[in-house]
């Protein structure tokens, strides 16, 4: 089945450090990548939508300028949380969608908690 | 405006059935989903209903009637490995993902 390898899977930094995050889709080609951040005890929120080769679409109240998105090929997707500070202490999350289409609207990767300090 | 309604809690005994319902208002709709997602953990995909009806996978079940807006995931069997957060979703018409809060299931022996 369709794999979505979301690295790294923990991180710990200092206040005032940018993290990235990766995203690959494995065997299949996403077209479509989609970056997701959850609170405890809270639903998914979704940050943006991520297309190869334009730029992400930013829900509304998310920073574009502090989230970087990155869609350079079919299979990647990066997310880069720039200068981070405790409140973006949080589990990041990516999913992608297979351009074949396959039944399932999206395949997430297995995560990422972040902690700020 | 768009949104998913699911009860925040629910608990159950092992061995027994469980339903959790969900009700949806979207923009257009392509299809209701069903996730489950341990504690730290992504989630993972459970079912997917696009036409009224029943559809069975094991253990789970997944219901959706569109003319009420509404869809559930009837569990059976329960196990203790269960418990988790289940999680409704609404394809709406620019097929994006509307997400419910989720369900916290219990699983008491």
């Amino acid at each position: 089945g369709a794999v979505v390898s979301q690295h790294p899977s923990r991180v710990i930094c200092k206040s005032g450090t940018s993290v990235k995050i990766e995203c690959r889709s494995l065997d299949f080609q996403a077209t479509t990548m989609f970056w997701y951040r959850q609170f405890p005890k809270q639903s998914l929120m979704l940050m943006a939508t991520s297309n190869e080769g334009s730029k992400a679409t930013y829900e509304q109240g998310v920073e574009k300028d502090k989230f970087l998105i990155n869609h350079a090929s079919l299979t990647l997707s990066t997310l880069t949380v720039t200068s981070a500070h405790p409140e973006d202490s949080s589990f990041y999350i990516c999913s992608a969608r297979d351009a074949t289409g396959d039944g399932q609207p999206q395949h997430f990767g297995d995560g990422t908690r972040l902690s700020i300090l | 405006g768009q949104n998913i309604d699911q009860p925040t809690e629910m608990t159950a005994t092992e061995g027994a059935i469980v339903q959790i319902n969900c009700t949806y208002q979207t923009s257009g709709f392509n299809g209701l989903f069903w996730y489950q997602q341990h504690a730290g953990e992504a989630p993972t995909f459970l079912s997917y209903n696009v036409l009224d009806g029943l559809e069975e996978k094991g253990r789970f079940s997944s219901f959706l009637s569109r003319s009420k807006g509404y869809s559930y995931l009837l569990l059976k069997e329960l196990q203790m490995k269960d418990s988790a957060s289940y999680l409704c979703a609404a394809m709406d018409s620019n097929y994006q993902l509307i997400w419910g809060a989720g369900t916290k299931l219990i699983i008491k022996p």
